[in-house]
């Protein structure tokens, strides 16, 4: 069964620093997103994307953050400087006709 | 505005007992769809349950059993004859089905612990 994977599955890195966490949507899929989940709370959406483009942001997803979809097959959310309040499991999610597919995710610590 | 509750933070239970999980919904869509995701120690998220708000039918799958209300805006959840690894978050979630790619909104969860 075709299923979405994300690298890595845990990510350490310092306050400030850069961080790119990756995502490959299942293959037919069109619709990307990128959910939030800091310990111990709800899953947050952050953002959808279709056609290369953002479809929907929430509030959490300020400049911060950006999504790209390099090469048609990887899908990447990328935080430019870190803060401890990134600290999360992030989620990337694909869907084709109306059901999103979740990922094991990946975890952020920031230090 | 969409918004999920789920007001049951935690919940124990003995093995082999039935135990519903609540949740009630707010939409000012028509159209929608109603999830229920369990999340285990792991930390994935495992996908059981999809429902169109038009099929208000309730819905089987082994030990597992959907309850969705629309008059009350409710979708329960009950696992009957309750087993140790069913020990998890369970999280309620709506979505609104406006568009293909509309965001799922999830309610705070439930945890659950059974019992030996």
């Amino acid at each position: 069964e075709p299923e979405v994977t994300q690298t890595p599955s845990h990510q350490v890195t310092q306050m400030g620093q850069e961080v790119i966490l990756r995502c490959v949507p299942i293959s037919n899929h069109l619709y990307f997103y990128w959910y939030r989940q800091i310990l111990g709370q709800k899953v947050e959406f952050l953002v959808s994307f279709y056609n290369n483009e953002i479809s929907e942001k929430s509030e959490i997803f300020d400049d911060q953050f950006s999504v790209e979809r390099p090469d048609g097959s990887n899908f990447t959310l990328k935080i430019r400087s870190t803060k401890l309040e990134d600290s999360a499991m992030y989620f990337c999610a694909s869907s084709g006709s109306g059901e999103q597919y979740f990922g094991p995710g990946t975890r952020l610590t920031v230090t | 505005a969409q918004k999920v509750t789920q007001a049951q933070t935690e919940i124990s239970v003995v093995e082999k007992e039935d135990v519903t999980l609540d949740c009630v919904y707010e939409t000012r869509d028509t159209t929608y769809y109603l999830f229920w995701y369990k999340q285990p120690p792991s930390g994935e998220l495992v996908f059981l349950i999809r429902r169109n708000s038009f099929d208000e039918q309730n819905e089987i799958s082994g030990r597992y059993s959907w309850n969705f209300q629309k008059s009350t805006s409710s979708f329960n959840f009950t696992i009957t004859a309750s087993q140790v690894v069913d020990s998890a978050v369970y999280f309620c979630a709506l979505s609104e089905a406006r568009r293909r790619d509309d965001k799922i909104i999830f309610g705070k969860g439930t945890r659950l612990h059974i019992l030996p």
